[in-house]
């Protein structure tokens, strides 16, 4: 168990809008940037969102995130058939100079 | 383009050792921090290690502590991970990643495909 909680699933029909949660303490998130990772089936995971919500270059504005507290969302628009994957969100334990990911959430679009 | 390619998995016995390298091209290694995670079949991402960019700093992840060993050859643009006295839970395709910047606080921008390790008797 994973000290960022995320729900295992998450779902939406094309067009509608999902928002992915992640939980975290005042030892990870609270203190820290909020990161999250794309993984599509069979491939790598990609950088989605930095620094809480950041978009690096050739993610589309349908992605976004936030961060509020000890926890932080993600949010995609106008779902697509593609944006079916895993997705994760990761932060710093200053304290530990150690990262976490949370346990990830499996999107399906219906 | 930002290339890391990940080599040295297979099966491996527990109890006996393995090394796993990263190639990294396209960009100036020797600049950037790096990392290694990994993910257990149908399972999440782990974090496991990080190595700054001058190979100074190192931080590991509890699970690994002490068995698993970070290291960087910035002459041969190449990132390792020495595994030793692999247990059956270590089975995972283990990623070879890179930092936004060389110091371990910056968070992880470009993955490399993978590489499967199995430890099986």
């Amino acid at each position: 168990q994973s000290v960022l909680i995320q729900p295992p699933s998450a779902s939406g029909t094309p067009g509608q809008r999902v928002t992915i949660s992640c939980s975290g303490s005042s030892s990870y998130i609270g203190t820290d940037y909020v990161y999250w990772y794309q993984q599509l089936p069979g491939a790598a995971p990609k950088l989605l969102i930095y620094r809480n919500d950041q978009r690096p270059s050739g993610v589309p504005d349908r992605f976004s995130g936030s961060k509020s507290g000890t926890s932080a969302s993600l949010a995609i628009s106008g779902l697509r058939s593609e944006d079916e994957a895993d997705y994760y969100c990761a932060t710093r334990d200053d304290s530990l100079s150690s990262w976490v990911f949370g346990g990830g959430t499996k999107l399906t679009v219906l | 383009q930002v290339q890391l390619v990940e080599s040295g998995g297979g099966v491996v016995q527990p109890g006996s050792s393995l090394r796993l390298a990263c190639a990294g091209s396209g960009f100036s290694f020797r600049n950037f921090a790096m990392y290694w995670v990994r993910q257990a079949p149908g399972k999440g991402l782990e974090w496991l290690a990080v190595i700054s960019s001058d190979g100074n700093n190192i931080y590991y992840a509890d699970s690994v502590t002490g068995r698993f060993f970070i290291s960087r050859d910035n002459s041969k643009n190449t990132l390792y991970l020495q595994m030793s006295s692999p247990r059956l839970e270590d089975t995972a395709v283990y990623y070879c990643a890179r930092a936004l910047g060389g110091s371990t606080e910056n968070f992880i921008v470009y993955w490399g495909q993978g590489t499967l390790v199995t430890v099986s008797s």
